[in-house]
């Protein structure tokens, strides 16, 4: 049972270059969510999924797009990267009830020069 | 959702209970409490939640105040390995997405 996995772990992007984010979990959670940390700061929320087939924007989508196509897979794309988007990017998951505490993944370090 | 304060930073000795507070003077009657923490370029890892009674499990005890506006997690017994940002987290439980926000926390450094 490997909780919640994302990769890769670490990336290197030049501005301008697309890429996609894998989140994966075998939990059969409904909900998965993606966030950024940037230095000193806290996560905010990007966009999250209530289920497979569905998106909503969080507190900071833009330049972020995310596609739920499975139910224990998330992705988080940046089409076009900026650097403003060099961050932490985290995935967690969790269930579909009222007090449901979410799981997360141990991040993506992205490096946009 | 409710604003919560939390103090940038704690000190706690080896092997004694950490006692981390959090102000939540808004909380709403509906509003629960969560505790995350953050050990360093980890993953946020739960760690308890409450309502309005106090609650323990296998990692902390958490004391929420009668009236509401106050919390203290409680680490009883502190290891090294209980470094890290602590993040106080108020939010509505229904059957939506649980959309967290996350403060600065709480920087709580375990001493030898």
């Amino acid at each position: 049972n490997a909780g919640v996995t994302q990769t890769p772990k670490f990336r290197v992007l030049k501005t301008g270059q697309s890429m996609t984010l894998l989140c994966a979990q075998d939990m059969n959670h409904e909900y998965m969510y993606w966030y950024r940390q940037d230095p000193g700061m806290g996560l905010r929320l990007i966009h999250y999924s209530v289920g497979e087939g569905t998106t909503a924007k969080g507190e900071v989508p833009d330049g972020y797009n995310v596609s739920r196509l499975k139910k224990q897979n998330f992705l988080l794309g940046l089409e076009s990267a900026a650097p403003s988007q060099t961050s932490v990017y985290f995935c967690a998951s969790s269930y579909n009830r009222q007090v449901q505490p979410q799981h997360f993944g141990d991040g993506t370090r992205l490096s946009i020069l | 959702d409710a604003k919560t304060t939390q103090p940038p930073s704690m000190d706690c000795a080896e092997g004694r209970a950490a006692n981390l507070p959090c102000n939540h003077s808004t909380i709403s009657g509906n509003e629960y409490v969560y505790w995350y923490r953050q050990i360093h370029s980890q993953g946020p890892q739960y760690i308890i939640h409450g309502l309005k009674n106090n609650e323990t499990n296998e990692m902390a005890s958490l004391i929420i105040t009668e009236d509401r506006k106050s919390s203290t997690l409680i680490l009883p017994h502190a290891t090294l390995r209980d470094t890290a940002v602590y993040y106080c987290i108020v939010r509505v439980a229904s059957g939506g997405a649980q959309k967290l926000v996350f403060g600065q926390g709480t920087r709580l450094t375990i001493n030898p």
